[in-house]
């Protein structure tokens, strides 16, 4: 079962202009939420968390939104540039960090 | 600090063959995970490690894979009897004790003849 998902498995998108990647979760007792980026022939990099404290956690152009009602979390990009473009995983976890779940992933291309 | 590193990068192997991974995290993280990734999916949790002790296993792993952190610092990967279906890239992550941020290492991409 799909404990997170992301449904647009691609998104394009102007130079300067924002990326909005979306993810939904199930499992309510999710309370830490991160995002990766993924590069070809690369493993994933860490870019940004917010744990279910928050709504909102913000680092240089990146900014994660987390609606825990609706159990859905945003990754805002502003202005997004072509070195942006990779694919981007949502991951939840219980906040004992044994076990992470992973979205199937947005390829984001950002057009110069 | 190099990071994570993983070997072999490639490994091609014919069906019921054994194969093994090594991953050697960044040397202070205690935390130790193994992911399998296969195309259009996101990294799948296999099992976790904190320092030597194996403390989740995901329950979809079969009993032919086992992992092992003898000493708390460098992990192995073992798949017995390898199936056509266990070709994908195998992921190794580790982070520190108190951070759930983790940092992956390249990857270990296993075909199945």
């Amino acid at each position: 079962d799909q404990q997170v998902k992301q449904n647009s498995p691609s998104l394009s998108v102007q130079e300067g202009r924002i990326s909005i990647l979306n993810c939904d979760y199930t499992n309510s007792m999710f309370d830490y939420f991160l995002w990766y980026k993924k590069y070809p022939a690369e493993g994933p990099t860490f870019l940004i968390s917010i744990s279910s404290i928050k709504d909102k956690n913000e680092d240089g152009r990146f900014t994660v939104f987390l609606n825990k009602s609706a159990k859905h979390l945003s990754l805002h990009i502003v202005p997004s540039q072509p070195g942006d473009s990779a694919v981007y995983f949502c991951a939840a976890t219980v906040d004992t960090g044994n076990q992470f779940y992973f979205g199937t992933g947005t390829s984001l291309t950002v057009i110069p | 600090d190099t990071g994570v590193s993983q070997d072999p990068r490639h490994k091609i192997t014919k069906r019921g063959q054994n194969v093994t991974f090594r991953c050697d995290p960044i040397s202070e993280h205690n935390r130790l995970y193994w992911y399998r990734q296969t195309l259009g999916q996101g990294p799948e949790f296999l099992t976790y490690f904190q320092n030597e002790a194996q403390l989740e296993k995901s329950r979809l792993l079969s009993d032919r894979f086992s992992a092992e952190r003898p000493k708390g610092s460098f992990s192995t990967l073992e798949i017995q009897r390898t199936e056509q279906g266990d070709s994908a890239m195998y992921l190794c992550a580790s982070s520190p004790w108190d951070r759930n941020e983790q940092f992956f290492g390249p990857g270990t991409r296993l075909t199945v003849l």
